[in-house]
């Protein structure tokens, strides 16, 4: 099955911007999803598709893809946007399954 | 507004079974692929079963074949999760999620639960 990998963590300056990525081989088929999560919390999804936010989400966060890396990038982060984020996308070995990437948990500073 | 509401969790025995409930509301139930996804103490999301909107299709995460299986009953807008021959390693929030919805070649899960917690130990 395909594996998705981010980087474990990463840290931002409060206003500055930053881009967490995930890489694996069924990004070259399908396009990632990304889901932030706070302590205690259920996971929310920020970034869909090409680069689709759900309703409510901020226009700070938007996404790209290119080969086999998507990136989620958030432009201005704010102290609230301290949280984990995991990145999904569909198994492109041929089963119909789903994998989620390790997970990056982002510090605002 | 969306709702997705779990229960079922509890402590068991290694060995034992549990059966987890999702309860949906907001939505016309019957029109999404419905998915388990699960989360280990500290540890990142994994996917666990999706069902397609009639029940025809199910899909499981290897780790849980032949012992779970996800149901679904869309004149109660119920998601189930029956699980059997319960493992330490199951031990996990379980979330009841809507999707995965298609966009193009994307796939994405829209709406989550707040989780309900398994707990395997003796």
């Amino acid at each position: 099955s395909s594996e998705l990998t981010q980087d474990p963590a990463v840290s931002v300056a409060l206003g500055q911007t930053v881009r967490i990525t995930c890489q694996g081989d069924s990004l070259r088929s399908y396009y990632a999803s990304w889901y932030q999560q706070k302590p205690g919390q259920a996971p929310v999804l920020v970034i869909y598709g090409k680069n689709n936010r759900p309703s409510g989400i901020p226009d700070r966060f938007s996404g790209s893809s290119s080969g086999n890396t998507a990136s989620l990038t958030i432009t201005g982060a704010q102290a609230e946007d301290e949280a984990d984020y995991y990145c999904n996308s569909r198994d492109s070995s041929g089963n119909l399954n789903w994998v989620f990437g390790g997970g990056t948990k982002l510090t605002v500073l | 507004e969306v709702q997705l509401v779990e229960s079922g969790g509890g402590l068991v025995q290694p060995g034992g079974s549990l059966r987890l409930s999702c309860a949906a509301s907001g939505f016309t139930f019957s029109s999404y692929w419905m998915s388990w996804v699960r989360q280990a103490p500290g540890k990142g999301l994994e996917w666990v079963a999706n069902i397609k909107q009639d029940g025809s299709e199910k899909y499981y995460v290897d780790s849980v074949k032949g012992r779970f299986t996800i149901s679904r009953d869309n004149a109660k807008n119920s998601l189930y999760l029956q699980m059997n021959s319960l493992r330490a390693e199951d031990t996990a929030v379980y979330y009841c999620a809507r999707g995965p919805y298609q966009l193009l070649v994307g796939y994405y899960f829209d709406y989550w639960g707040q989780g309900t917690l398994v707990t395997v130990s003796s």
